[in-house]
């Protein structure tokens, strides 16, 4: 199994709701990581988990909120956002923390109203 | 921070040609990585160059990287309408993980 599961592909929210991204690999991955991509971009790391632990952050304001529940799950949590937050949201994992390959997953797509 | 430059930014070119794009880069690596990205979705891991290789192929892609010009070229050979895509160079920029530079946008006229 070498997919990286995300969920919901698309998410349409306003900026009063609570709501929140999934991301699951069965690789035994030991690093997670979630990207945020504008549209025309490069991918822009936020967030970066380390054998479940937060290793990496990425200045993000703190209406993004992760969660690392085990070694095979990620959830971005996601509160009071503003339309600019509109993007597409990339998890991925690698073996071991900053090196080798990145999985990602397909995305979600978030809109923002 | 961006450690990947792409160039050139968008390529068009006809079914059966030769697609090349390059990539610079600021600091020291250990390794360079290429992805493709379908149009709105992932990003697919396409090779990894290590710092001590000069040149890696895989299938129809050829990568080659030069350290003392901190560069590094992606050549895809005869190449086919669903090689459309953008195309990222990445590289660990000291002990952080993967930053990507702006990409490539291939489209490929069939």
């Amino acid at each position: 199994d070498t997919e990286v599961t995300q969920t919901p592909k698309h998410l349409v929210m306003g900026m009063t709701n609570k709501k929140s991204l999934k991301c699951e690999q069965h690789m035994g991955h030991r690093a997670m990581y979630w990207y945020k991509q504008k549209a025309k971009k490069p991918p822009e790391l936020m967030f970066v988990y380390s054998y479940e632990k937060l290793s990496i952050n990425e200045s993000v304001p703190s209406r993004f909120s992760p969660e690392c529940p085990n070694s095979s799950l990620l959830n971005l949590h996601l509160h009071a956002l503003q339309p600019e937050d509109s993007a597409l949201y990339l998890c991925a994992s690698s073996q071991a923390p900053y090196t080798g390959e990145l999985f990602f997953g397909e995305g979600s797509r978030l809109t923002v109203l | 921070s961006q450690q990947g430059e792409e160039d050139p930014q968008a390529l068009s070119i006809q079914e059966g040609e030769n697609a090349t794009m390059n990539c610079s880069y600021k600091t020291s690596i250990n390794n360079l990585q290429w992805y493709r990205q379908n149009s709105g979705r992932g990003l697919v891991h396409l090779i990894l160059i290590r710092s001590n290789e000069r040149e890696k192929h895989s299938g129809r892609l050829r990568v080659t990287l030069d350290t003392s010009k901190k560069s590094s070229s992606l050549l895809i050979t005869a190449s086919r309408a669903a090689d459309t895509a953008s195309y990222f160079c990445a590289t660990p920029e000291g002990n952080t993980p993967l930053v990507f530079g702006k990409g490539t946008r291939l489209s490929v006229i069939a």
